[in-house]
């Protein structure tokens, strides 16, 4: 049973650019989170998909959007760049029981670097 | 908004010692989940809390979920070079808020 994949596993880019990171949630699960790590901290919300809708957003820009497919899948995307969106983007997937005790298990991350 | 404060942000422990990190939320958590986190790697689920005053142990870990369900702690019995890496507690489910984390080092 494959966990969550993300990729690619590092990315290079430059300041005013854009990228697009991709994840597939583990087997069963129907709903994809994405958080950002600085380096040092905790993960940060960005936001939260469940049948290809957004449905809960942290406080991140709207340079920040993202999409979910049929196949539960995800991207994130992260236009025009700022050296401070350095980090790793970790996606997460759970599956939406209706009830508060779905957990969230995360796969291996993207690192972005923004020189 | 809610915040999770996490103390100490880093614990140097030698190897056979115990080790406590505690978390403390500014509201009152549905439940709490606590991550482990290797270098280099990604946060790995340990265990959820929902009761208040609950009690869940996993080998040499105990988790502990406070009574006004605002605050947790994990300790680790005797500490193993395996242990190393930064603990996460975090709540509650759907958007899970992080908190900073206590980065372990066990010396051996």
């Amino acid at each position: 049973d494959a966990g969550v994949t993300q990729s690619p596993t590092h990315l290079i880019k430059t300041r005013g650019q854009q990228v697009t990171l991709r994840c597939s949630p583990k087997s069963g699960h129907d709903t994809v989170s994405w958080y950002q790590q600085a380096l040092g901290q905790g993960p940060q919300f960005i936001f939260q998909y469940y049948e290809e809708e957004e449905r809960q957003r942290g406080n991140f820009p709207d340079r920040f959007s993202g999409h979910q497919f049929p196949n539960y899948s995800s991207e994130l995307n992260v236009n025009a760049l700022l050296l401070g969106d350095s980090a790793l983007y970790l996606c997460a997937s759970s599956y939406l029981s209706g009830e508060l005790t779905d957990t969230q298990y995360f796969g291996p991350g993207t690192r972005l670097t923004v020189l | 908004g809610q915040q999770v404060m996490q103390i100490p942000q880093y614990q140097h422990v030698q190897e056979g010692e115990d080790f406590t990190t505690y978390c403390n939320s500014s509201t009152t958590l549905s439940n709490i989940q606590w991550y482990k986190q290797r270098p280099g790697g990604h946060p790995v689920f340990l265990i959820q809390l929902v009761k208040s005053g609950e009690v869940k142990k996993q080998k040499r870990l105990t988790f502990q979920f406070g009574e006004a369900k605002k605050n947790s702690s994990l300790h680790i019995t005797a500490t193993q070079t395996t242990d190393v890496g930064t603990y996460f507690c975090a709540g509650p489910t759907r958007q899970l808020t992080f908190g900073s984390g206590t980065q372990l080092t066990v010396l051996p």
